[in-house]
């Protein structure tokens, strides 16, 4: 059974990076089979995606977020990384990581239990 | 962009009755359709893809369809840990995935 879990600061001040990673477990994410995928949701609201990576590091990102976002893959550690830059009080919401099947759809199958990431002074 | 809008916003049903939940999309994303359950403090869970197809471990009252831009998710005879937020996320356009913004289905 995958399984994914986030980690990193839950406090960002305004105008500096966000930096979370997901390490994945029960399965290797250099098994080529799928995607690896950030989704946020900030409190009260829906789900935003963010953007997916595949272990060779090809990388696909949400057009209104794209110049502040960067994904990457460590296989090694079999984890992958979240970077936003210039956040502000509007990039508060939980962060999530989740799997992507690319054989099958592009649909979000296994979930972190997400980290909630507060922008403030 | 590809939006999805969903409907109504707030569902209020009684236990053992039926639900039914409304997708819409823009322009057509084909059957590449999918339906997630989210309860609070939880990650969201996958329920449908494909627009029909159950995911692994999901029980047969959940049922979906629809092509094209109209889908709907049905709860044949809603149980009490069936009442939770819906979302329909569209991959279609794989490169610039898009979810609706949630059905809350609430106890009558």
């Amino acid at each position: 059974q995958v399984q994914l879990q986030e980690s990193g600061p839950g406090l960002v001040k305004p105008s500096q990076t966000l930096s979370l990673t997901c390490t994945v477990s029960g399965g290797s994410i250099s098994s080529g089979d799928y995607y690896w995928s950030w989704i946020r949701q900030p409190p009260g609201k829906g789900l935003e995606w963010i953007g997916y990576i595949y272990y060779s590091g090809s990388t696909y990102y949400n057009p209104s977020l794209k110049s502040r976002v960067t994904i990457s893959v460590d296989t090694s550690k079999n984890q992958f990384s979240l970077k936003l830059s210039s956040v502000t009080a509007a990039d508060t919401a939980v962060y999530y990581c989740a799997r992507v099947s690319e054989m099958s759809g592009y649909y979000f199958d296994y979930w972190g239990q997400g980290t909630l990431v507060t922008v403030s002074s | 962009e590809i939006v999805m809008t969903q409907s109504p916003a707030t569902l209020s049903v009684s236990p053992g009755e039926r639900a039914t939940l409304s997708c819409r999309a823009s322009q057509s994303v084909s059957s590449n359709l999918a339906w997630y359950q989210q309860k609070p403090g939880q990650a969201p869970r996958l329920l449908i893809y494909g627009a029909s197809t159950r995911a692994t471990g999901i029980p047969a009252r959940f049922s979906g369809s629809g092509s094209g831009t109209e889908f709907t998710l049905t709860i044949s005879s809603l149980q009490s840990e069936d009442f939770a937020v819906y979302y329909c996320q569209q991959y279609n356009n794989w490169s610039s995935i898009t979810f609706g913004q949630g059905t809350r289905l609430e106890i009558k």
